[in-house]
Parts: C-alpha cells; sequence; structure tokens
C-alpha cells in the first residue's frame, strides 16, 4: 500500500461548490504540506502543518483552507471553486526527526472546476 | 526575481548520452539542493540531495552545486528510456520550506 494516498484521484466540479480532498500518511511524519501544480509555474505551497495543532498559510492559500485531524489527516478545502482552481494537487509529508529534507508525495488529486 | 530558474525544455536525446539539467538560484542562504523525479500522472519523488557545495554521485546521477554562482546541475550518465521524466530543483534554507524549480521535461529516445 502507499504511504501517502489522497482521494479523490481526479474531480469534476463546478463554480461555487464546495469541495475537499483528503490526504492520509503511514509513515508516521509529522509535518504535512499541500501544493498545487500548474503548467509552467511548478509546484506551490498552499498550506503546512509542522505538527497537529500547527497550520500555515502558504505562498498560494486564498480560496483554501485546511484541517489536520490527525497526525496522519490532513484535508484541504475549497470553500467556493472556482475556474482558476483548475489544477493537479499534491499532498506531502516530512519527518522533522531524521534531519534530512526529504518530502514524500502522494499520486495527486486532477480537480477541474468548470 | 524567482527564487529558482530552471529550463523546462523540453530536452531529447538519445540513449546513452550524458545529460546535464541545470538551475539557477538567487537566496543565498539555501544549503540544501535536491533533485526530484517526476514521472507523468504521478508525484514527485526525491532522487537525491546535497548539503552546501560540492559534488554528490549516486549511481549514474551526479549533483552538483556551486554556491559562489548560485548554480545547481544534476548530470546522468549513460541515460536511459526510464530516465524519461520532468526533473524539479528543489533548494531549501533550513529544510523547513521547499522552493521548487519549474522542472525540465527528459525524453531518452531508444
Amino acid at each position: 500500500d502507499a504511504d501517502v494516498t489522497q482521494t479523490p484521484r481526479n474531480r469534476i466540479t463546478k463554480t461555487g461548490k464546495r469541495i475537499m480532498l483528503e490526504c492520509s500518511q503511514t509513515k508516521g511524519h509529522d509535518r504535512m504540506y499541500w501544493y498545487r501544480q500548474d503548467p509552467g509555474l511548478g509546484l506551490r505551497l498552499i498550506y503546512y502543518s509542522f505538527d497537529v495543532k500547527d497550520i500555515n498559510k502558504g505562498e498560494i492559500s486564498d480560496g483554501y483552507s485546511v484541517s489536520r485531524q490527525a497526525q496522519a489527516k490532513f484535508s484541504l478545502s475549497l470553500e467556493s471553486a472556482i475556474p482558476n482552481q483548475t489544477a493537479l494537487y499534491f499532498c506531502a509529508t516530512s519527518d522533522s526527526g531524521t534531519g534530512a529534507p526529504e518530502q514524500y508525495f502522494g499520486p495527486g488529486t486532477r480537480l477541474t472546476v468548470t | 526575481q524567482k527564487e529558482v530558474e530552471q529550463d523546462p525544455g523540453p530536452l531529447s536525446v538519445p540513449e546513452g548520452a550524458i545529460v546535464s539539467l541545470n538551475c539557477t538560484y538567487s537566496n543565498s542562504a539555501f544549503q540544501y539542493f535536491m533533485w526530484y523525479r517526476q514521472y507523468s500522472r504521478k508525484g514527485p519523488e526525491l532522487l537525491m540531495y546535497t548539503y552546501s557545495s560540492g559534488n554528490k554521485e549516486d549511481g549514474r546521477f551526479t549533483a552538483q552545486v556551486d554556491k559562489s554562482s548560485k548554480y545547481i546541475s544534476l548530470f546522468i550518465r549513460d541515460s536511459q528510456p526510464s530516465d524519461s521524466a520532468t526533473y524539479l530543483c528543489v533548494p531549501s534554507n533550513t529544510g523547513n520550506q521547499f522552493y521548487f524549480g519549474t522542472g525540465t521535461s527528459l525524453t531518452v529516445i531508444p
């Protein structure tokens, strides 16, 4: 089984709808991240969490919110989806205890907002 | 100025060629320099990383960092079709925040 899983893998939704993307990990890592990837723009950080009670905004947090329900679960919500939120979304984890700057990514969620 | 600049390519080479992928960065505080590989429709995976300046070799892959010129390179020897992917350079200052390049698309032709 994959260490970092994301659900759903694909989603098409309409403008104005609320949508939640979920991420779960079995790696036991304390840090979790949400990124979006757009062609020509690379990965951009939306939110990150260094532990269950810690939530931080990233480079492009407007229009998004997150919830860290447990160490292993980190959800991303779009309260009112708009077409320019169409992108590939990745969840990632890292372990602060190793001292190594490694992130482990999930398989991604392809979101289309019509 | 962007934190990281990376030529998007695409780069196409014959099997067995030596590939050179490069990035420049602007923040002199960066200490960690990662290379991620991303296959189509997959999440990025860490290929290798270096700390500070110098070279690091792992099989057919060599990562090189020149902090004086803020230049990062990844060399692939004896390239294989399985190396066809997008390569992302990712510097970091403390290992807490990561700055992703836009990626270079590589195709190795059999």
